[in-house]
């Protein structure tokens, strides 16, 4: 089944511990991304990747670090998480072309007090 | 910059009462305007792609329309399981990295 998948789903940690979302996609995408959801505000995104080795910012990157050693997995990594790091975390893959659309894992809740 | 605004943010209908949600949308140079569907506690489901004014797509009850500023997702006699919010996204010439997404009209349909 073609999918998107990210660990954990649900996440609690403390200000200031190193944590790692994983995402892995099953679909040969070159392109894929991170976002984040937060009421009122909609999907931002965070980082994305066109291909292996190649990673650049999005809207909201501060706070965040990505890579992407390998053209099936794209790893968020919150080197010193804060509380306003709270949120919904969504992983996307896609084909090149323009009209191709998003697919997105089933997300992450991460909490950070 | 991109803009993509959803309305009405919730809307509750009876089982069979038909219904729009609207997205109006400011972009420079569309290269698709996307439409999905978001079930609590998942991730966004691709519904619909659209390219150009005038076009149409259908699924099932849906059926999404296109003009130069905004979409219309037309739900036709909707049932319980359409129960979900549904997000509109634009992707324009600022490059295929850029996906603006509005923030959902939140639809709930009461048997």
């Amino acid at each position: 089944e073609a999918q998107v998948t990210q660990n954990p789903r649900y996440l609690i940690t403390v200000t200031g511990k190193k944590l790692t979302v994983t995402c892995s996609q099953n679909m040969n995408h070159e392109y894929m991304s991170w976002y984040r959801q937060d009421p009122g505000l909609g999907l931002r995104q965070i980082y994305y990747s066109m291909n292996v080795e190649v990673t650049d910012k999005g809207d909201v990157p501060e706070g965040y670090k990505v890579s992407r050693k390998e053209k099936r997995n794209f790893p968020l990594i919150l080197e010193s998480p804060s509380p306003n790091q709270t949120s919904l975390y969504f992983c996307a893959s896609s084909n090149p072309g323009l009209g191709s659309p998003l697919h997105f894992g089933n997300g992450t809740r991460l909490t950070v007090t | 910059e991109d803009q993509v605004t959803q309305s009405p943010e919730a809307l509750r209908l009876q089982e069979g009462e038909s219904s729009s949600l609207n997205c109006s949308y400011t972009v420079s140079g569309l290269r698709g305007l996307f439409w999905y569907r978001q079930d609590p506690g998942k991730g966004p489901e691709f519904l619909f792609t659209l390219y150009s004014a005038g076009e149409e797509k259908e699924k099932e009850r849906l059926k999404a329309t296109l003009t130069k500023k905004e979409s219309f997702l037309h739900i036709t006699a909707p049932k319980p399981e359409d129960s979900a919010t549904y997000l509109c996204a634009v992707r324009g010439s600022g490059g295929y990295q850029k996906v603006t997404f509005g923030t959902g009209t939140k639809l709930q349909v009461i048997p």
